[in-house]
């Protein structure tokens, strides 16, 4: 079965340090994928993207993410954090093939504690 | 925001009583979604549209019904609402990346958080 995994429910960083995010996925073939973002109370925001390509992908807020095919990984960093950071991060994955077009499957989550 | 309008922004309902989310987009996408987000579980598709008329199911449609009789809005109504279907619920429309078929990058509204008690 096809499944997204993010395996930090709770992450605890201080403000200034380096941050990374995991997301594993499992798809018969390797599918698009993305990273978002909600504040509390917000909806969801786009931070990045891979459709194909650069595996290295460089997203808003000073965020990037390295997609692994070998591992079939697809993690979030930040080299320095900010308290503004403070967030539920999400990775998506999307099947490439017609029938799976806009059918985003979500991972549960990652929050993100910053600390002064 | 992509021009996405979710109303009402909260509400609570009782057991039993129908009800209905409405998603308004203001820039004639072609394609909008109904997610839902519980903890644990992060966002799952209830319906989708891909056009007027034109709908399908998601992963996690029972006890939902969808209707677009226009390009701008998508309802999501709850025939008969049970306390399982406590929850946030988003909407969503997606975009072509660059021109690309099959690219798409999906925009999301503010959500609507509703209780059943």
């Amino acid at each position: 079965a096809q499944s997204v995994t993010q395996p930090d429910i709770h992450i605890t960083v201080s403000e200034g340090a380096s941050l990374e995010l995991r997301c594993n996925y499992s798809y018969g073939a390797t599918p698009y994928l993305f990273w978002y973002v909600q504040s509390p109370g917000q909806g969801l925001q786009l931070l990045l993207k891979y459709f194909s390509g650069d595996t290295l992908v460089q997203g808003i807020k000073g965020f990037e993410a390295e997609f692994k095919r070998s591992q079939s990984s697809f993690n979030l960093r930040k080299p320095s954090v900010h308290w503004s950071d403070a967030a539920e991060y999400f990775c998506a994955v999307e099947g490439t093939t017609t029938d799976s077009w806009g059918k985003l499957q979500f991972g549960a989550g990652t929050q993100v504690v910053v600390t002064p | 925001d992509a021009g996405i309008t979710q109303s009402p922004r909260h509400k609570v309902t009782e057991t039993g009583t129908p009800v209905t989310l409405r998603c308004h987009q203001t820039e004639n996408h072609r394609y909008m979604y109904w997610y839902r987000q519980d903890p644990g579980h992060g966002l799952r598709l209830i319906h989708y549209s891909y056009g007027v008329k034109d709908t399908d199911k998601g992963e996690v449609s029972d006890g939902y019904s969808v209707s677009r009789s226009k390009t701008e809005d998508f309802l999501l109504t709850l025939e008969s609402a049970t306390s399982s279907q406590t929850s946030v619920y988003f909407c969503a429309i997606s975009e072509t990346y660059q021109g690309t078929k099959g690219q798409n990058i999906q925009y999301f509204g503010a959500g609507t958080r509703l209780s059943v008690l």
